[in-house]
């Protein structure tokens, strides 16, 4: 168990330009979550997939965003015509599929800057 | 009404006293409910889990849950300054389904030795 590893780290780009970070869960787990947070703030959930299906999206996610998950395994969070609002870290996490809710982990971010 | 409500400012504790921090949730049928610390510029690492009624220790941890009053709250025993952190409240807001996690604000906790 490697955890959930997410690339890049850190992402400097020009405001119009498009973005994609990646995410790879944990490998066991079928879950796999997209959150964004701004300082001061706690996480604000984006999407959601279980194995490859997309089942849930914040209402509060622009069309600008779209996340997929070829294969159920990693994925890629896109961001198209990146705005200075769309400056945040970026969470990835995941959790394994049961009959009680599991807790999710986090991987370590992108933190996201928009000049 | 926000899903997940942590209103309580800084807290600054002394080394060895004991820290608590409160969270108040919407959702009436919500069954889980989790602790997360965040340390600065860190993503949110797990520490307690709760689903039932009553308190749930684990180390100098204890989370305690009141389903009919909707809160959860967390103490920390003595409190170290390791334990400088923000501390955010997260709660699954639709059970039995997409386990989505809805996150508080948190609350930042300052030990000071």
């Amino acid at each position: 168990d490697t955890g959930v590893s997410q690339d890049p780290r850190h992402k400097i780009t020009k405001r119009g330009q498009n973005v994609t970070f990646r995410c790879d869960p944990i490998s066991e787990h079928n879950r796999l979550y997209w959150y964004r947070q701004t300082l001061g703030q706690g996480p604000e959930f984006l999407t959601y997939f279980q194995n490859e299906a997309q089942l849930e999206k914040s209402r509060l996610l622009s069309d600008r965003f779209s996340a997929e998950r070829p294969k159920g395994s990693f994925s890629t969070l896109e961001i198209q015509r990146t705005e200075q609002g769309d400056s945040a870290m970026y969470l990835c996490a995941s959790s394994a599929a049961g009959t009680e809710e599991k807790p999710l982990h986090f991987g370590n971010g992108t933190r996201l800057t928009v000049t | 009404q926000k899903e997940v409500e942590q209103n309580s400012g800084p807290l600054s504790v002394p080394e060895g006293a004991i820290a608590s921090l409160n969270c108040t949730y919407s959702d009436r049928v919500s069954q889980s409910f989790f602790w997360y610390r965040q340390y600065s510029g860190k993503s949110p690492e797990l520490i307690m889990s709760i689903y039932s009624n009553g308190d749930k220790e684990d180390g100098r941890f204890t989370a305690q849950l009141n389903k009919a009053s909707q809160y959860v709250s967390l103490l920390i025993r003595d409190s170290q300054p390791s334990d400088s952190a923000t501390y955010l409240c997260a709660v699954n807001i639709r059970p039995g389904g997409n386990n989505r996690l809805a996150f508080g604000k948190g609350n930042q906790v300052v030990v000071i030795p």
